[in-house]
Order: C-alpha cells, then structure tokens, then sequence
C-alpha cells in the first residue's frame, strides 16, 4: 500500500512569490491533515479535511495560507504571498475513521529567500 | 510545560553508546508515536504504542509508556552516526470539533559522533 505522499520534496522561492505544495493521502482516507514545523519549533497542527470539507482549519497562521481539497482526494496548500518565517517543512498526513492513527508523509521543505 | 514535551532537548553520544529520550504529556491518550526527523527532512515513524501497551520493541528500538505518569521513553540501543536526527513524540492530543490534533513537542536533538 503506497503511503503519503508530498510534492515537492524541496522548495526554494523568493519573498513574495508564490507556492503551491501537494499531498496525495493514502487510498480511501478520508481525513487529511496539514502541519508543519518552523524556525525549529515543535511541529504544530494547520488544519483538517473529511473528504473535500475543512474540518478544523484552526492552525492556520493568516489569510496567506489556502488549503483546497478538491474532490476529496490530493490536497494543496498554497502560500501568497510567502514570507520568510514561512520557511520549515510542511507535513501532510492522513487517517481513516476517527483520525487517532495518522500516517505523515515526507514533508515538503519550503525555503523563502 | 506543553503537551509532548521531549527531554533531554539535545543529547551527543558516542557511536556504540545507548540514547534514551523522555517524552511528557498532560492529556489522556490513545496512543503516542515517537518519529524521527534529519536535518530538516522527511517525518519517519519509528514507533507507535497504545495506551494499553506498557513497553514495546523494534530492532534498536524501545519504547516504554507510563500513563499513570503521562510519560514515555524511547532508547535506541547500540547507536549509529546514522542515528544522528530529531527525535519527536507525538500524542493524539484532545479533540476539538471532530479533528485529532496531534501535539507534538520540541523535540530532542541527536548527535551520534563516530
């Protein structure tokens, strides 16, 4: 069974542009998750999708950020326009029922010159 | 401290030598995953235990949970350079609004020197 996948797996982009990363879940999860971790910090959850709704999108650090889920399967993020403390690595997970057991992706390293 | 909290934060061994990582949380769990992260790279899984489960084994790898102290640890045995990463735990956290968040800590920085 193919795992999470995330694409790219590096990005480098200069202040202001723009980004788009992508998660493929796992087949028939309907829950999907971002996360990421900055500057060193702890790793801190974004949002949450059930199939093509936001469930949660607590996480989320400013109106800069726009997740889509369009059809309930792969997801983006998009970043516009991109800061420098929008720099670390974007992880994406999903789950089945419930959402207790999460399975993470590689993650996409974003750098922001 | 918060949720998912790692000790030692950082931690430099010998190659060969024995590395034990403490995790401490607040809420009840389901379960805690301990995963590995190099150099700014990938989240690898290393290992999940469940709230029932008491110790747990994977090659090099031992987990151990206390629930009654809302602490885990995790020992990697017979080191390798290539051991050498971030260490996180993660708990199942609370849930608000139908959503698992996992929490993760800090984290707990590796250095195995050869």
């Amino acid at each position: 069974e193919a795992g999470v996948t995330q694409f790219p797996s590096h990005s480098v982009i200069e202040k202001g542009q723009t980004v788009t990363l992508r998660c493929d879940p796992i087949s028939g999860h309907d829950n999907l998750y971002w996360y990421r971790r900055v500057m060193g910090k702890e790793i801190k959850f974004l949002l949450h999708f059930v199939k093509e709704s936001k469930q949660d999108e607590s996480g989320m650090p400013n109106n800069r950020f726009l997740a889509e889920r369009t059809g309930g399967t792969y997801s983006t993020l998009k970043v516009q326009p991109a800061e420098l403390e929008d720099s670390g690595v974007y992880f994406c997970a999903s789950s089945q029922d419930g959402g207790r057991e999460q399975y993470f992706g590689p993650g996409t390293r974003l750098t922001v010159t | 401290s918060q949720q998912g909290e790692e000790d030692p934060q950082a931690l430099s061994i010998q190659e060969g030598e024995n590395a034990t990582m403490n995790c401490s949380y607040k809420t009840s769990i389901n379960n805690l995953q301990w995963y590995r992260q190099n150099s700014g790279r990938g989240l690898v899984h290393l290992i999940l235990i469940r709230s029932n489960e008491r110790e747990k084994h994977s090659g090099r790898l031992r987990v151990t949970l206390d629930t009654s102290k809302k602490s885990s640890s995790l020992l990697i045995t017979a080191s390798r350079a290539a051991d050498t990463a971030s260490y996180f735990c993660a708990t199942d956290g609370y849930r608000t609004s139908g959503t698992y968040k996992y929490i993760f800590g800090t984290g707990t920085r590796l250095k195995v020197l050869a």
